[in-house]
């Protein structure tokens, strides 16, 4: 069965860290292109970050960049989310997400989903 | 603001035919980019409904379809049923943001 579980999440405080893993299973992990995707509470889907399948292509959403770092171990077949100076704002259900390609050529689709993990930023 | 455009909401009948628009912009959608859909049921992680436009996974019902025409593209429901009711998300990619964009999902309501 392929299959993402999410872990790591909980609650933080403004300014402090939080990493978020993803391991995968049921599929051949570094055949594909790997991503993060938030979705506030009550709130629509926000792409946050992606990784090509050998970690040589990275991209980040505007609202995350210099604040998060994005990898993966292929060995490990995990995903992983490193989250920095953390707002307020960054409250959210964060799922990793496949890539239907390799690389991050901006054509393909997400599936499939972990079920996420809740990170809930406050003092 | 999504970069993608979607209606807040749509309902319909049991039986009846919606569909869901989702606009873009001549970045995105109207580059060239394909369009892909997902179905968010409530309380579950979204899941691919629409791939490349057109596209239906395996298992996905032939009631769902998906065009696109310019910078725009649309999901078509027919023969609604009780269990279609769940918050539907048009995705694709902005070639000046660099980076995924979504619509800001549209939540279908089956009266």
């Amino acid at each position: 069965e392929v299959q993402l579980v999410e872990s790591g999440g909980g609650l933080v405080q403004p300014g402090r860290s939080l990493r978020l893993s993803c391991a995968a299973s049921g599929f051949t992990f570094n055949d594909y292109a790997m991503h993060w995707v938030r979705q506030a509470p009550g709130k629509g889907l926000e792409w946050v970050s992606g990784i090509s399948w050998n970690s040589d292509s990275i991209d980040y959403a505007d609202s995350v960049k210099g604040r998060f770092t994005i990898s993966r171990d292929n060995a490990k077949n995990s995903l992983y989310l490193q989250m920095n100076s953390l707002r307020g704002e960054d409250t959210a259900l964060y799922y990793c997400a496949a890539d239907e390609d390799t690389a991050l050529t901006g054509v393909s689709w997400f599936d499939p989903w972990g079920q996420g993990t809740l990170v809930t930023v406050s003092s | 603001q999504s970069v993608l455009t979607q209606p807040p909401s749509v309902s319909g009948a049991p039986g009846q035919r919606v569909t869901i628009s989702c606009t873009g912009s001549s970045s995105n959608i109207g580059a060239g980019y394909d369009v892909h859909w997902y179905q968010q049921l409530p309380g579950t992680a979204p899941k691919l409904l629409i791939y490349g436009n057109i596209n239906r996974p395996s298992g996905v019902p032939d009631r769902f379809s998906g065009s696109k025409s310019g910078t725009s593209a649309s999901l078509a429901i027919t023969g609604l049923q009780a269990e279609d009711e769940a918050d539907y998300y048009c995705q694709s990619y902005d070639s000046s943001l660099s980076g995924w964009v979504f619509g800001g999902g549209t939540k279908l309501t089956v009266l």
